[in-house]
């Protein structure tokens, strides 16, 4: 069964501090992972996607990394800012069929 | 949330009710989804569509209906078969039904059913 847990559950962090949120999967064949920002009460917005070939993948302060060999994948923030307080889903796709696979999402608080 | 609305943001319904929930873009997308959010769950797809006047069952179909009679438009029935209706539906889309394409989600609709 085609499965992501991401981890930690749950961070709080002090504004300015870095972080590292992990996302595991296990779908097969890999396509494509990407890293979704989630605001409280509002719909995903896409922040990185990467195929198997690639192993990083910046957007500003998000930094992603992609281990294909281990099937594991980390969100970098840097630097970090109240309005990175939301919930961030890995979504990892297959070549099969047509279904995304979601994480259940890491809640990230900043505090001042 | 780009060039998506849903509407309403929030509704109540009375147990036993069906309600539909809007859904449209102007993004000239093909595809169109209806995912539910639960706390502390994943996204879960409800209804796809690829084009036009054609549309698939996703993981949790049973309880709801949807159409697509015109591109722009994918509006989701929740019927009274759907037996925990309370939830955070969200709609998206993309430019095909690819798996590498981007999907774009809308605001949301909180539906709550008394």
């Amino acid at each position: 069964k085609n499965q992501v847990e991401q981890s930690p559950q749950s961070l709080i962090i002090l504004e300015g501090k870095n972080c590292t949120l992990q996302c595991n999967y296990t779908v097969s064949p890999f396509s494509n992972l990407r890293w979704y920002k989630q605001d409280t009460g509002r719909g995903p917005v896409s922040l990185t996607i990467m195929t198997f070939s690639e192993n990083t993948k910046s957007n500003g302060r998000y930094t992603a990394t992609l281990d294909a060999d281990t099937k594991q994948s980390s969100l970098h923030i840097t630097a970090s800012q109240l309005s990175d307080s939301a919930s961030y889903i890995c979504v990892v796709s297959a070549h099969s069929g047509y279904a995304l696979n979601f994480g259940k999402g890491t809640s990230l608080l900043v505090t001042p | 949330d780009g060039g998506i609305t849903q509407s309403p943001k929030y509704l109540f319904r009375k147990e036993g009710q069906n309600v539909t929930l809007s859904c449209e873009q102007n993004l000239n997308h093909d595809a169109m989804y209806w995912y539910r959010q639960d706390p502390g769950q994943g996204l879960r797809l409800i209804y796809y569509s690829q084009i036009v006047n054609d549309f698939q069952k996703g993981d949790i179909a049973e309880g709801y209906s949807v159409s697509r009679e015109k591109k722009e438009s994918f509006p989701l029935t929740v019927t009274s078969a759907q037996k925990n209706p309370t939830a955070f539906y969200l709609c998206a889309s993309s430019i095909a039904g690819g798996i590498t394409d981007t999907q774009y989600f809308g605001p949301g609709t909180r539906l709550t059913v008394l």
